[in-house]
């Protein structure tokens, strides 16, 4: 199975500030990695396909790179409402398999 | 509105079978391939299973095959998941979930666009 690892595993931030968050993969999965956000009590919300195609609705201020075993989300001008967990999830080869997740918080 | 409603969870002893079902509105369940993702406390976000739009193909994560089963009826907009001989490490909240594909040339990705609020098992003695 592909192993997807995150860094950091949590972060505090202010808003205005961007912030990054690496991903990844135990092996190759080209560009077949996606990202989601997460609040408490809340479902995930899909962002981010293809490594760095933004899903509708989700604003430009969120942007992702990489290829390969390495990716990065960058969440520019961090708004109150960025404040999440964030997970990244291959969607190379079955099973899929999610990272462990990167907590924002306020600082 | 699109929707997912999962149920079916509960409180049940190691070795003891449950069915989930989600429940799907607001969309056509036969365009879409369906999804169910686990979140436990040891291991976050587990991928389960996933069921191709008629029930013609099938996967399942290592630690589920042959006890779990993934099954959909298009006609009562209603996926299932059966899983039998359950283990305390199969605690945690199940949530179905909707694949959207989105295709540039001859690549096709993958991901899952709309979640349901999940079902809670706890496989206890």
């Amino acid at each position: 199975d592909i192993q997807m690892t995150q860094s950091p595993s949590s972060l505090s931030a202010s808003v205005g500030d961007t912030v990054t968050i690496t991903c990844r993969a135990s092996q190759n999965i080209d560009t077949f990695l996606n990202w989601y956000q997460q609040k408490p009590g809340e479902v995930p919300k899909f962002l981010m396909y293809g490594a760095s195609s933004l899903q509708g609705g989700v604003p430009a201020r969120f942007s992702g790179s990489g290829s390969g075993t390495e990716f990065t989300l960058t969440v520019n001008n961090l708004h109150p409402e960025d404040f999440a967990v964030y997970f990244c999830q291959q969607s190379y080869r079955f099973p899929f398999t999610f990272g462990p997740g990167t907590v924002v918080d306020l600082k | 509105q699109v929707q997912l409603v999962e149920s079916g969870g509960g409180v049940v002893q190691p070795g003891t079978s449950l069915r989930l079902s989600c429940a799907a509105s607001g969309f056509t369940l036969s365009s879409f391939v369906m999804h169910w993702v686990r979140h436990t406390p040891g291991r976050g976000l587990e991928w389960v299973a996933a069921i191709w739009f008629d029930g013609e193909e099938e996967h399942y994560v290592d630690s589920v095959k042959g006890r779990f089963s993934i099954s959909r009826d298009n006609s009562k907009k209603t996926v299932y998941l059966q899983m039998n001989s359950l283990r305390a490490e199969d605690t945690g909240i199940y949530s179905c979930a909707r694949q959207l594909g989105y295709c540039s040339g001859e690549t096709c990705y993958q991901g899952m666009d709309v979640w349901g609020q999940g079902t809670a098992v706890t496989v206890s003695s």
